[in-house]
C-alpha cells in the first residue's frame, strides 16, 4: 500500500491558462473521488468514478472542469481557462467497492494558486 | 440534499484532558455511514472512526470514541487524553449507499500543553 499519490504538489498559474493534476490511487481501489478545499472549509465534491467510468459529477462544477481515468488507474482533473476563484486545494481520495462503510484514502493534495 | 453541520469551527483543550466535537446531519436515508477525519496542518486527512447507522454501538479507536444519537441526528466525537498530535482540523461525513461523502465545514482542535 503506497497511497494516494498526487502530482504536482503546488501549482501556481496565471488566469486564462489552463492546468492538469494527476492522482495515482492505491492500486487495489476502483473508486477515485475528486474533492475541493478551500482555506478553512470542508472537502466540497466534485466528481467520482468507479474503474474507468464517471458515475457522479457535482452540478456546481463549471464546464471548465473535466476528469478522466481511461484505464480505471490514474486520474487527471484539468481546469480551463482558469480563474482565480478556482485557488484551492484539489484532493484526490481512492476506496475499495466492497463495502459501502469503506473509508476514503487522501492523497496530499494539489495546491492551485491563480494569479 | 444531505448537509453536514459542524457548530464548533475551533475549540482547545488542555493535554491530557477530555473534548467533544458536535457534528449533526440531514438526511431522509435510514441506511448510512458516519466518519470521522483528521486533517493535520499540511497534511492529508486521515480517517479517526467510523459508524454504521445500523449498528446501536458506539465506535471506539483507542482514544478516540463516538456518542451516536440516530434519531437526533447527532454523531459527536470524543477525544479522551488529548495529546499534542490530536491537534488537526477535523471533518465529520456522511455517506449513504452508493453516494459520494459529504463532509462537514470542519473544527479546528488546538491541545495546550
Amino acid at each position: 500500500d503506497t497511497g494516494v499519490s498526487q502530482d504536482p504538489r503546488h501549482k501556481i498559474t496565471k488566469r486564462g491558462q489552463n492546468v492538469t493534476f494527476r492522482c495515482d490511487p492505491i492500486s487495489e481501489h476502483n473508486r477515485l473521488y475528486w474533492y475541493r478545499q478551500t482555506l478553512g472549509q470542508g472537502p466540497e465534491f466534485l466528481t467520482y468514478f468507479q474503474n474507468e467510468a464517471q458515475l457522479e459529477k457535482s452540478r456546481l462544477l463549471s464546464d471548465r472542469f473535466s476528469a478522466e481515468r481511461p484505464k480505471g488507474s490514474f486520474s487527471t482533473l484539468e481546469i480551463q481557462r482558469t480563474e482565480q476563484g478556482d485557488s484551492a486545494m484539489y484532493l484526490c481520495a481512492s476506496s475499495p467497492q466492497q463495502s459501502y462503510n469503506s473509508p476514503l484514502h487522501f492523497g496530499n493534495g494539489t495546491r492551485l494558486t491563480v494569479t | 440534499a444531505q448537509t453536514v453541520t459542524q457548530s464548533q469551527p475551533e475549540m482547545s483543550v488542555q493535554e491530557a484532558e477530555t473534548v467533544t466535537l458536535s457534528c449533526t446531519y440531514d438526511t431522509s436515508e435510514s441506511d448510512y455511514y458516519l466518519f470521522w477525519y483528521k486533517q493535520p496542518p499540511s497534511r492529508q486527512m486521515i480517517l479517526v472512526i467510523r459508524q454504521e447507522a445500523y449498528k446501536q454501538q458506539n465506535a471506539t479507536e483507542n482514544r478516540f470514541s463516538v456518542n451516536f444519537q440516530k434519531a437526533a441526528k447527532s454523531f459527536s466525537l470524543k477525544i479522551s487524553d488529548s495529546q499534542l498530535g490530536d491537534a488537526a482540523m477535523y471533518f465529520c461525513a456522511y455517506r449513504s449507499g452508493g453516494q459520494n461523502f459529504v463532509f462537514g465545514p470542519g473544527t479546528r482542535l488546538s491541545v495546550l500543553p
